[in-house]
């Protein structure tokens, strides 16, 4: 049972455009919710963060939005440049899981000169 | 920046041979995870700590791991006896608190052959 999924296992797009990666999760239960980046050979690297009070999350060039009526969440990158090039893992955790986090399988983002 | 220092950050062995993976949490941080990430599961949480407390271990394979922390600056998980699925990557991290991210170390690749 995959509680949380990311759908697209690779996205290319052009530097300087927006790139927007996305993630679904079925457990209710969720209440923080986070982005991770990993470059080969090393560890996942945090990038942001939402709790499930808010909507919308903003940092620099990365913005998170959630949808809790769609179990939906995502991440807005612009612009896009070489260095986001990297697998971008979504990952959930629920109060009652106490940090718990639960990892969607990845994406992997190519950003094109 | 503080980090998450695991060792060694590679490891080759035969099947069969006690294998033990080390990680110093960031100074502070009161919760410590395992992880293990291979192509079929993703990332995967074996274990976790809380104040040193093991808190979770449901997702390990009891009968061949084990995972303690001898006092706050080491976190440690062995496998005995090793076998060939056993090879992935284990990742340890570590959190300061609920809704905080745990922040990763760069891992140790295992190779059991």
């Amino acid at each position: 049972d995959q509680q949380v999924k990311q759908n697209s296992p690779s996205l290319s797009v052009q530097e300087g455009r927006i790139s927007i990666l996305n993630c679904d999760y079925t457990n209710s239960m969720f209440d923080y919710f986070l982005w991770y980046k990993k470059y080969p050979a090393e560890g996942p690297t945090f990038l942001i963060s939402i709790s499930s009070i808010k909507d919308k999350n903003e940092d620099g060039r990365f913005t998170v939005f959630l949808n809790k009526s769609a179990k939906h969440l995502s991440l807005h990158i612009v612009p896009s440049q070489p260095g986001d090039s990297a697998v971008y893992f979504c990952a959930a955790s629920a109060r009652q899981g106490a940090q718990k986090l639960v990892f969607g399988q990845g994406t992997r983002l190519t950003i094109n000169p | 920046d503080a980090r998450v220092t695991q060792t060694p950050r590679h490891k080759v062995t035969e099947m069969g041979q006690e294998v033990t993976m080390r990680c110093q949490p960031i100074l502070g941080h009161n919760t410590v995870f395992w992880y293990r990430q291979t192509m079929m599961q993703g990332l995967e949480l074996l274990a976790y700590f809380r104040n040193r407390a093991p808190l979770d271990d449901s997702g390990m394979p009891k009968d061949r791991f084990s995972a303690e922390m001898p006092d706050a600056t080491l976190a440690t998980l062995k496998i005995q006896p090793s076998e060939p699925r056993d090879s992935a990557v284990y990742f340890c991290a570590s959190g300061p608190g609920p809704y905080q991210p745990q922040h990763f170390g760069d891992g140790t690749r295992l190779s059991i052959l």
